[in-house]
């Protein structure tokens, strides 16, 4: 069965400055992967996601991530955060017809 | 309304009562997710709804939990007896067609349920 683990409950970070979230996966067939964002008091909304192609793929809002088989990994990076990206981030993995969660980490961004 | 739709939003009961919380989704979209939400937790899954057939109810922890769509649109999850550690918030999403090559699914934001 799929799961997905993020080390960091949470992280603090200066405007400006560059962040990565992390982000593991374990399966042992070929997966799709997300990241869904939840600003505070609303509802998840998709980040990016991979489902084939390219390994990088990005967000309309300065966001990447990378796809990486051999490490089963697929890490958010942001080169310059904004104080409107705290939120809280959660990596997702598909396992037949839905998506597995991680436990999400906090992005705190101060000025 | 353009999204997913869960009322109540918040829900207090005592412990040993019956539960229902509704979730109305985009309209078309023909799969339905249900998910749980504890304190420091991701989202985890309870069900996914084809149409008006439960696909996947994996992830109901007991059979104090029921959920159906009878007409392939609205969702009601049932909680019998309930349970303080029932205390969680419920979300719902949906998709276009089920499955996720599209890989997107439209949250709602949640119904809390506190469990006294």
């Amino acid at each position: 069965a799929q799961s997905v683990t993020q080390l960091d409950s949470q992280v603090p970070v200066f405007e400006e400055a560059p962040v990565e979230l992390r982000c593991n996966y374990s399966s042992s067939v070929s997966v799709y992967l997300f990241w869904y964002v939840q600003y505070p008091n609303q509802g998840l909304q998709l980040l990016l996601k991979y489902l084939s192609g390219s390994t990088l793929v990005e967000s309309i809002n300065g966001f990447e991530a990378e796809f990486n088989k051999s490490q089963t990994s697929f890490h958010l990076r942001k080169p310059s955060v904004h104080i409107s990206d705290t939120a809280e981030y959660f990596c997702a993995v598909s396992y037949t017809d839905k998506l597995i969660f991680g436990t999400g980490t906090r992005l705190q961004v101060f000025p | 309304g353009a999204g997913v739709s869960q009322t109540p939003s918040n829900k207090v009961t005592e412990k040993g009562k019956y539960v229902e919380l509704r979730c109305d989704p985009i309209s078309g979209h023909t799969a339905l997710y249900w998910y749980r939400q504890s304190l420091g937790q991701g989202p985890e899954f309870l069900i996914y709804f084809q149409g008006t057939g439960a696909a996947d109810d994996s992830g109901l922890p007991n059979d104090r939990f029921f959920a159906v769509r009878p007409e392939g649109s609205v969702s009601t999850l049932k909680i019998q007896r309930t349970e303080r550690g029932d205390s969680a918030v419920y979300l719902c999403a949906s998709s276009l067609r089920g499955g996720l090559t599209t890989g997107e699914l439209f949250f709602g934001e949640g119904s809390r349920l506190t469990v006294l």
